[in-house]
């Protein structure tokens, strides 16, 4: 099965400051990578996702890179603010109806003042 | 508001005990997923039924089972329960598959074995 690992586990970043969060997948069928984001207590919220057919997409000041060949993907966060601190999730998997989603095991992004 | 979900919010309950977990899923969404999420853990995935139909099975335990009815809203069965099994429990669904169809989460069943 798939077998997605996330780094770093905890990151702290001063506020304006950018994040990175890297995630490696296993398997080569993966096709699918959305990352969550979910604060305390709260459930976990889409916050981007990209396709394999994608290289990069944006959206304000979060973007995703994915390459394929290396089976890696990462979160990128720009100017960083303070309420961008929650746990980060990244997932992967394979398009069809018996799919599921694979997470990794989270990174907590802190924004210190 | 995710349009998913789940009932009960908060569950206390004693070891050994069974306790029911029920999902509805977004309008028109035909599979529902199951996620358990221990204190300060990932989300470690139970299972996935798709329009009543079981289709993929994670790390589920065997006293825990699960079922998604006609009209599509999901129970997950967790039975002779142990003070591990006190986590969070999420229902997420989506239109199909993962197919390019966002998942969306419940806002989690809290279930704490005493």
């Amino acid at each position: 099965g798939e077998n997605v690992e996330q780094h770093p586990s905890t990151l702290s970043v001063q506020e304006g400051d950018s994040a990175v969060i890297k995630c490696t997948y296993s398997d080569s069928a993966s096709n699918y990578f959305p990352w969550y984001k979910q604060e305390l207590g709260k459930r976990p919220q889409l916050i981007i996702d990209i396709r394999s057919n994608v290289g990069e997409k944006k959206d304000q000041r979060i973007a995703v890179t994915l390459n394929k060949t290396a089976k890696h993907f990462s979160l990128h966060i720009t100017e960083t603010q303070p309420e961008d601190s929650a746990v980060y999730f990244c997932a992967a998997g394979a398009t069809g109806t018996a799919s599921k989603l694979t997470f990794g095991t989270g990174t907590r992004l802190q924004v210190m003042l | 508001d995710s349009g998913v979900t789940q009932t009960p919010k908060h569950l206390i309950t004693a070891t050994g005990q069974r306790v029911t977990l029920r999902c509805s899923p977004r309008s028109g969404d035909l599979s529902v997923y199951w996620y358990q999420q221990s204190l300060d853990q990932g989300l470690q995935f139970l299972i996935q039924y798709y329009n009543g139909e079981e289709r993929a099975k994670g790390n589920i335990l065997e006293r825990f089972s699960a079922q998604q009815f006609p009209d599509l809203h999901s129970e997950l069965n967790l039975s002779s329960l142990e003070l591990g099994d006190s986590a969070l429990y999420f229902c997420a669904s989506s239109a199909e598959g993962i197919s390019g169809n966002t998942i969306y989460f419940g806002e989690g069943s809290w279930l704490t074995v005493v």
